[in-house]
């Protein structure tokens, strides 16, 4: 069975620093797609990143990198230089490529500090 | 503008009250599904749809009802809802055509069931 988890709660960054997010996955499919979304206090879900299982080199997107470790089932969210406005919940998640669920991780809150 | 739309956002009832919560899509998406999101479980998938006429169970399904008679709208029902399901609800749509595809999330509705 499919399985997220992201093992940090909650984190503080200073502003303008970079952070990482933990995420650790469970599959036994060789084909899959690893997505994070940003959700801020007014709740809406923001699509960041993604990473298929297939893709050789990490995704960017702006400010936000995916430092992915398929040998160790690892994808952990990058954010470079910190802003205000990232202080959000961050969830991490995962589709099997013939599957329409997204199994989602219990999510780490990000504050950033001025 | 491209949009997953649900009406309402906000909603208190009470105990048995049967209502339903409506989702719509304007990017002509195959997929639809719907998620409740509670605190230290992330989102969980209840049902989900492949096409009009076409849903199945998602994980946590016990208590809804949903149908799927147009492609772009998608409706929760929740035939006698307990306070159990107080929660927030997601509905997201995504294409389909690619196991990869990214989800769109609506922008959220918080259920009390009281």
């Amino acid at each position: 069975a499919q399985k997220i988890t992201q093992t940090q709660p909650g984190m503080f960054v200073q502003e303008k620093e970079a952070v990482t997010l933990d995420c650790t996955y469970d599959t036994s499919d060789q084909s899959y797609g690893l997505f994070w979304y940003k959700q801020p206090s007014s709740g809406e879900m923001i699509f960041l990143i993604y990473q298929g299982s297939y893709d050789e080199q990490n995704a960017t997107e702006g400010r936000y990198s995916l430092n992915f470790q398929k040998a160790r089932k690892s994808a952990n969210l990058v954010i470079s230089a910190s802003q205000l406005g990232d202080s959000a919940m961050y969830f991490c998640a995962m589709r099997e490529t013939m599957m329409d669920k997204l199994v989602f991780g219990a999510g780490t809150i990000l504050r950033v500090k001025s | 503008e491209a949009q997953v739309t649900q009406n309402p956002r906000y909603l208190i009832t009470v105990t048995g009250k049967k209502l339903t919560v409506t989702c719509s899509q304007n990017m002509n998406h195959e997929y639809m599904s719907w998620y409740r999101q509670d605190p230290g479980l992330g989102l969980r998938q209840i049902y989900y749809s492949m096409n009009v006429e076409v849903t199945d169970k998602g994980d946590v399904p016990e208590g809804y009802k949903v149908s799927r008679k147009e492609k772009r709208n998608f409706p929760l029902i929740l035939e006698s809802p307990s306070p159990n399901q107080t929660s927030l609800y997601f509905c997201a749509s995504r294409t389909g055509y690619l196991g990869t595809d990214t989800q769109y999330f609506g922008p959220g509705t918080r259920l009390t069931v009281l």
